[in-house]
């Protein structure tokens, strides 16, 4: 049973970067045809997609984040990993890890989620 | 960016009763690429209907979806008390992919 878990602090200062890893167990990140993704939810809102990348290292994101953006993969350590930059309140939010069984397909595996607050 | 819109906000129903929840598309949209999920408080999003009508893996037969072009449907044919959530519907079928802002079915 494929595993995915969020880790990384929970509290960023605004104007730095916000860095998450996301572990995958129970399966092969370089499983061909497999998207590896993050999704935020802000506190009692609802679903932001923020991107997805392929094991590959081949990215999609979403335009309203990609000036501040970086989403890598490491497969000899079955993770990836998401990078916000110049981060504000706004930015406040769980964000999960996620996988897609494809390029163009719903997302069928989600982590926990990991709540990150943006505060000084 | 394809804006979806669920309808209604809230539905305030009884177990046993018929959920009726709604996801119209700013754009038509290929109903190959409309999700629905469900979210419980402090738990992530389950995929439940994918394709706009194919139940996901181990999805009760109450959860049914329909749909096309610009209006998608997702019926749940007799509330059982696990499903009352917040119900979410998702394009993937271009970048960036998008969701609605979810529908609450509450207990009546």
């Amino acid at each position: 049973q494929l595993h995915l878990q969020e880790s990384g602090p929970g509290l960023v200062k605004p104007s730095e970067t916000l860095s998450l890893t996301c572990i995958v167990s129970g399966g092969s990140i370089s499983s061909s045809s497999y998207y590896w993704g993050w999704i935020r939810q802000p506190p009692g809102k609802g679903l932001e997609w923020i991107g997805n990348i392929y094991y590959s290292g081949s990215t999609n994101y979403n335009p309203s984040l990609k000036s501040r953006l970086t989403i890598s993969v490491d497969t000899s350590k079955s993770q990836f990993s998401l990078n916000l930059s110049s981060v504000i309140a706004a930015d406040t939010a769980v964000y999960y890890c996620a996988k897609a069984g494809g390029f163009r397909r719903a997302t069928d595996y989600w982590g926990q989620g990991i709540l990150v607050t943006v505060s000084s | 960016e394809i804006v979806l819109t669920q309808s209604p906000g809230t539905l305030s129903l009884s177990p046993g009763e018929r959920a009726t929840l709604s996801c119209r598309a700013s754009q038509i949209i290929s109903s190959s690429y409309l999700a629905w999920y469900q979210q419980k408080p402090g738990q992530a999003p389950r995929l439940l209907i994918y394709g706009a009508s194919s139940r996901a893996t181990g999805i009760p037969d109450r959860f049914s979806g329909s749909g096309s072009g610009t209006d998608f449907t997702l019926t749940i044919s007799r509330l059982e008390p696990e499903d009352f959530a917040v119900y979410y519907c998702q394009h993937y079928g271009s970048s960036p992919q998008t969701f609605g802002q979810g529908t609450k079915v509450e207990i009546k």
